[in-house]
Parts: structure tokens; sequence; C-alpha cells
């Protein structure tokens, strides 16, 4: 059972432009929702988090907007740099639960065209 | 400070071996978690632990097992493999008891099952 949906798979956007990936959780006791980034080769590294009772935040040119009414959440990617190309997990956690479990996403690939 | 370290970061082996992998996680971390990535399913969770103890589990069969010890290394083993096993296994840790969804993960081990 898929319990956090990502959507699109890939994309392709120019430099300067914005990356928008969207996600879709299913499970309401989820309460933290953070963003990973993935280059080739590495690991995933925490970008952004968020939790349910904010409904945006900001950190640079990467902006979590959340709408828990829709149980939808997206990572918007502004002013998008080459440097940005990577694929993109978002992933949803139950922190009032033992265990460090993430669900994540099925990823996005972003890749940023010069 | 050093990251996560994972070893060994390739490795080839045939349908019904096994396999151990290892997990050094940053120094002062004590929960170490083990995700598998493949292309078709993502990043599944497969275990937990903190202080030596398991404290949540995947839905993964009973061939897939871990453990840590006292320094906070951690160990996985997959028994008799299967070719569907062929992934980036990777090992995160975290610097808390509680449940903060934020994960430092390493480069991950690649598997090849033949």
């Amino acid at each position: 059972q898929q319990q956090v949906k990502q959507s699109p798979q890939s994309l392709i956007v120019q430099k300067g432009g914005i990356s928008i990936i969207n996600c879709a959780y299913e499970n309401t006791a989820f309460d933290y929702f953070p963003w990973y980034q993935q280059f080739p080769g590495k690991g995933p590294a925490l970008l952004i988090a968020i939790r349910p009772d904010v409904s945006e935040k900001k950190e640079g040119r990467f902006t979590i907007s959340f709408n828990k009414s829709a149980k939808q959440f997206s990572l918007h990617i502004m002013d998008s740099q080459p440097g940005d190309s990577a694929t993109y997990f978002c992933a949803a956690s139950l922190t009032w639960a033992a265990g460090n479990k993430l669900t994540f996403g099925g990823g996005t690939r972003v890749l940023v065209k010069p | 400070k050093a990251g996560v370290t994972q070893t060994p970061r390739y490795l080839i082996k045939t349908r019904g071996q096994q396999v151990t992998l290892s997990c050094s996680p940053i120094s002062g971390h004590r929960s170490v978690s083990w995700y598998q990535q493949t292309p078709g399913q993502g990043l599944q969770f497969l275990f937990e632990y903190f202080s030596e103890t398991q404290r949540n589990k995947g839905n993964f069969p009973g061939r897939f097992s871990g453990r840590q010890f006292s320094n906070s290394r951690s160990e996985m083993n997959v028994s008799t493999l299967e070719l569907g096993d062929s992934a980036l296994y990777l090992c995160a840790s975290s610097p808390t008891e509680a449940n903060t969804g934020e994960l430092f993960f390493g480069e991950g081990s690649r598997l090849t099952v033949l």
C-alpha cells in the first residue's frame, strides 16, 4: 500500500524556471513531512521539512506548501539551477511513534537545462 | 565530523547466497535505520535500531534481519538471496531517541544478485 503518492515521476525545467513536485498522503496521523534530495551515487539528504500546523515554509529558493484538508503538500523550487538536477523524495513520518521510520513517495527526477 | 559510512559499497552475489552489510553511524548517533531503494519500489523502510533494540520493522520477509552493536554500528543480513533483492541498501542515522524524521543517510551498498 503506497501511503505517499508523488508526481510527476520526472520533469524538465529551464534554468531560472520553477519546479513543482506534488505529494498526497493517506494517513492523517502523519505529523512531519520532509523532502529529501538525492544526487546520483549519493544517499538522500534532508532538504526542507514542514509540520501540518504550518501552511507554508520557505528556505532560500525552496518552499513547501501544505494543505492539510486535502492531504497534499508540494515542493516549489524557484529560480531552478542546473545544480538542482537531482531526484527529490517527499516523505511522511509519525514522530510520536517509536522508531525513525519515514514513508517515502516514489521520487521525482528533476533535470534543469541551462 | 564523518558521515554515515557503509561497507561494502558494491557487491555481487548469486541466488541462494547470503550477504551482510555494515553501517557506521555519525559519531554520537544512536538510532540507525535501513532502507531498500529500487527503481520500481522506491525507498522502503526495513528496520530501525536504537541502543541495540529493534524499535520498528517494515514489511519485508524474515530473510532480512539486522542488529546493532553497543557502539551503535549496525549490520543487516539477507539470507537466501533472490534476484529481486538487487537494490541499493541505505543506512541512515539520527542523533536522538525521538522520532524526528530527520535522517542522515550514507551512500549505500549496491547489491547485485545474479
